[in-house]
């Protein structure tokens, strides 16, 4: 079945750094890319949808300056979480739907980021 | 906006025994999928089983199947003969058919327990 990628798998950040997420579709093209958060116990709330070539969307209460989301091209969407913070703590998980998969309707997802900011 | 509950936050089941898992939706849209995914400990979302909303017969995957009822607004996930593997977190989730760019809304999930 189709694969996504997503890097790194666990990274731990100081306090004011940015930390880049990368998510990519090896065997398919997505268009569209969602970016989830997850807190210990709970369900992924969703942050943003990438569109590739445009502007994310984000969701209400997600900073865009915050969570900056590029999607550059078919395979790659990348989540930068700029000037970090502890409360920034969190698991990130990324979604890739293809438009060849769209028949099913699937969403593949990566097997996520766990961010640690000290 | 669509919203998905699950009413189980746990659940348990004795190896080889079948558990169904409760999972209704709040929705005005009459065309759209609905999914079960599993989230083991090491947190990889996994799909298990999916439903398009318009097909009357249930979905069934292997020891996996579906009770939908769309009138009611109901989706119900049946593990039967379970395994030990199967302990994870499910969440049920719903997306809309309006655009390519809909996301998926997912519940709260059920943690299943699976006793030797």
């Amino acid at each position: 079945g189709a694969v996504v990628s997503q890097h790194p798998s666990r990274v731990i950040c100081k306090s004011g750094t940015s930390v880049k997420i990368e998510c990519r579709s090896l065997d398919f093209q997505a268009t569209t890319m969602f970016w989830y958060r997850q807190f210990p116990k709970q369900s992924l709330m969703l942050m943003a949808t990438s569109n590739e070539g445009s502007k994310a969307t984000y969701e209400q209460g997600v900073e865009k300056d915050k969570f900056l989301i590029n999607h550059a091209s078919l395979t790659l969407s990348t989540l930068t979480v700029t000037s970090a913070h502890p409360e920034d703590s969190s698991f990130y998980i990324c979604s890739a739907r293809a438009p060849g998969l769209t028949a099913k309707n699937i969403q593949y997802f990566g097997a996520g980021t766990r961010l640690s900011v000290l | 906006a669509q919203t998905v509950t699950q009413s189980q936050p746990e659940m348990s089941v004795q190896e080889a025994e079948t558990v169904t898992l409760s999972c209704t939706y709040d929705t005005s849209e009459s065309d759209y999928y609905l999914f079960w995914y599993k989230q083991p400990p090491s947190r990889q979302m996994i799909l298990v089983i999916r439903q398009e909303a318009y097909k009357q017969q249930n979905a069934t995957e292997n020891r996996f199947s579906v009770n939908f009822q769309k009138a009611a607004k109901s989706f119900s996930l049946k593990i039967s003969d379970s395994q030990l593997g199967d302990a994870a977190m499910y969440f049920c989730a719903y997306r809309s058919r309006r655009s390519g760019n809909t996301p998926l809304v997912f519940g709260k999930g059920t943690r299943l327990s699976v006793i030797a």
